[in-house]
């Protein structure tokens, strides 16, 4: 199976700062299409969890641009752009190149 | 508007059995896959596998072949996970997520299962 390592954060965050968070794959992720199957999610406390960026770096849909995801093969960093106090929450990796699909054990995030 | 709604909350004793549901609403059901992620208390995300929702055919990651089936009441969009013979360990919220290709796009709320005696 493919891990996932997330590195943490330094905790907490002072709104309108900038956070960047880790997330390192035991296997490339690219794929023979050329696409890198990554895709980085946000749960907030008691929530489900929102898709954020997918292949690495595109944006889904709604989600504000200070969302920005970027990397290739192995290693990959979501960066959140002058956070604020609702991007609080855990933010997970997950590889999509091959099964069994892999999250990143979490990583999160409290804003000050 | 997509929507997926699952069930309501289950406790159950240990040997029992559950089934859950996840009904999909705002979209052709059987144009996404449906995948189904388990987290335990205070814990990560683990997929456990997705169900082709045209074919009905599932795929189980390892650790959830055996005890666990996938299912699907097409006329209903609705998807259903069944775990059988339930252990202390099974107690955690599950989620269902739709598949667009590999996208997870949309999530359920989520259903809490306690196993508990």
């Amino acid at each position: 199976d493919i891990v996932m390592t997330q590195g943490a954060l330094p905790n907490p965050v002072p709104s309108g700062e900038s956070a960047s968070i880790t997330c390192r794959s035991s296997k490339s992720l690219v794929y023979k299409d050329g696409k890198t199957y990554l895709n980085w999610f946000l749960q907030r406390p008691g929530q489900s969890p929102q898709l954020l960026t997918y292949w690495t770096s595109t944006r889904a849909s709604g989600v504000s641009e200070r969302f920005s995801g970027s990397g290739s093969g192995t290693y990959f960093t979501l960066k959140i752009s002058r956070v604020r106090a609702e991007d609080a929450g855990v933010y997970y990796c997950q590889q999509v190149r091959e099964y069994p699909f892999t999250f990143g054990s979490g990583t999160k995030l409290e804003i000050k | 508007q997509i929507q997926l709604v699952q069930s309501g909350p289950e406790l159950k004793k240990p040997g029992e059995s559950v089934k859950i549901s996840c009904k999909a609403s705002g979209y052709t059901f059987t144009d996404y896959a449906m995948h189904w992620v388990k987290q335990a208390p205070g814990k990560g995300l683990k997929w456990m596998g997705w169900i082709n929702t045209y074919t009905g055919k599932p795929t189980y990651a390892d650790d959830f072949k055996g005890r666990f089936v996938f299912s699907l009441e097409a006329s209903a969009s609705t998807a259903n996970l069944q775990i059988s013979n339930l252990k202390n360990e099974d107690t955690a919220t599950y989620f269902c997520a739709r598949g667009a290709g590999t996208l997870f796009d949309y999530w359920g709320q989520g259903v809490m299962v306690t196993v508990s005696s």
